[in-house]
């Protein structure tokens, strides 16, 4: 079946690292996928999608680029502050809400 | 516009209580959708409305979880009884027909002792 597989864990980096938080999924055709952020208290929101492959997604200066060849979908950031520090879900969207997947979310922290 | 709204934020029932926790969508949008978070099993869906009506009722959450869109801009998402092992984070979270980009609320911690 559809899935998302994304960095496990927590993720530790000091302030001005390079981030790359890993997201492979499984399906076929051409998925839309998203990643949210969630921060303590909060629910996840949305920082962005894309549904082509090389299309790049971004915001708040995180990025990420749907290659369909190696099917991922990771996200990076150049240079992360502390107030990036959360959970970042990868998701797969595809034909209506029905086949919608979140990862098990990646935990951020950032080290001032 | 306002963003999706949950009341409770935090909730404690004893077990065998039974809990409503209540959402209210982004206006206009026409799919809503409620989840648990825990941090063992991540987001699980437990209810699908498309206008108001029920798309997938959660296959093993619906035994004891409710829920029930009582117009376009209001649901709320029952359970009864409670028992301790549905201590989580309650998320509504709603979208625009076909869209598939799903806004969250800040969820209710339910806490059932």
């Amino acid at each position: 079946g559809d899935s998302v597989t994304q960095t496990e864990g927590q993720v530790a980096l000091s302030e001005e690292d390079f981030l790359t938080i890993h997201c492979n999924y499984s399906a076929s055709g051409y998925p839309a996928l998203f990643w949210y952020v969630q921060y303590p208290g909060e629910g996840p929101q949305f920082l962005f999608r894309a549904s082509r492959d090389k299309e790049k997604g971004s915001s708040r200066g995180f990025e990420a680029t749907y290659n369909k060849e190696t099917t991922s979908f990771h996200l990076q950031k150049a240079s992360v502050q502390e107030s990036d520090s959360a959970v970042y879900y990868c998701a797969l969207g595809k034909g209506g809400y029905q086949n919608f997947y979140f990862g098990k979310g990646t935990s951020l922290t950032v080290i001032p | 516009d306002a963003g999706v709204t949950q009341t409770p934020r935090h909730e404690v029932a004893e077990k065998g209580q039974t809990i409503i926790l209540k959402c209210e969508p982004v206006s206009g949008h026409n799919d809503l959708f409620w989840y648990r978070q825990t941090k063992i099993q991540g987001l699980e869906l437990l209810s699908y409305f498309r206008s108001k009506s029920l798309m997938e009722d959660g296959g093993a959450f619906k035994d004891r979880f409710k829920a029930e869109m009582l117009n376009s801009s209001f649901s709320t998402l029952k359970i009864q009884p409670t028992e301790p092992k549905d201590s989580a984070v309650y998320l509504c979270a709603s979208s625009l027909r076909g869209v598939n980009t799903q806004y969250f609320g800040p969820g209710t911690r339910l806490l059932v002792l």
